[in-house]
């Protein structure tokens, strides 16, 4: 069973764009992370949101936690080629908890 | 700072033989991981400690032992491995940050595959 459903899988988009992904549980949340992997690399974390309606931005990204704590997103404005990579969202479901339980990606390609 | 290293990078192996992933990390954190990467399956655990001398099953732990080795060295070994073991292990670290959250720190990874 898996927590954390995102959506798109797979996105493919000309460079400009904005693209929206979407992460989300019928499970609270104390916390959630997203991280993106680029090929032959380990994930890197971008962004952790713990409250509820909290968004936080990271130049051009916009991360957002729902206000019940079970759902996230993320927006792009102006994607580059440089976005390219998988985009995994992880949440925690208790605070200061070990396990994070990881949603199964979004492949985001942006063409030049 | 090297972070969290991984070796080997890359490994074969036929079905039954065993082996072990080593990693080290060397940012001083108390809590490791292994998880395993699949196609459209996101990151699994499948063992974690949280502390020195401490270790705790994840979502996946069936055909793998782990040994938290010292602070610094958390290895995964398979004992007789099986052609559904292939997939891309990583390793990560964390510390608990204020705020409700542990930040994971990962390894490069090791690409497995079992014939």
């Amino acid at each position: 069973t898996q927590l954390l459903e995102q959506s798109p899988q797979f996105l493919s988009i000309q460079e400009g764009e904005n693209l929206t992904v979407y992460c989300n549980s019928s499970s609270v949340f104390s916390s959630l992370q997203w991280y993106r992997q680029e090929p032959g690399e380990g994930p890197v974390l971008l962004v952790t949101v713990v409250t509820g309606g909290e968004v936080k931005k990271l130049k051009r990204l916009t991360f957002q936690f729902g206000d019940a704590r079970k759902d996230s997103s993320l927006h792009i404005t102006a994607a580059q080629p440089g976005d390219t990579g998988l985009y995994l969202c992880a949440g925690s479901t208790e605070t200061g908890a070990n396990n994070l339980f990881f949603g199964t990606g979004t492949r985001l390609t942006v063409i030049p | 700072n090297a972070g969290v290293t991984q070796t080997p990078k890359f490994q074969v192996l036929k079905t039954g033989q065993s082996m072990t992933l080593q990693c080290a990390q060397d940012m001083n954190h108390n809590s490791m991981y292994w998880y395993r990467q699949d196609p459209g399956m996101g990151l699994r655990l499948i063992y974690y400690s949280a502390s020195e001398g401490t270790t705790d099953k994840g979502e996946v732990p069936n055909g793998y032992n782990v040994s938290r080795l010292n602070k610094r060295e958390f290895s995964l070994r398979l004992e007789s491995a099986a052609p559904s073991q292939t997939s891309v292990y990583f390793c990560a670290s964390s510390e608990f940050r204020g705020g409700g959250s542990h930040e994971q720190f990962f390894g490069p990874g090791t690409r497995l595959t079992v014939l």
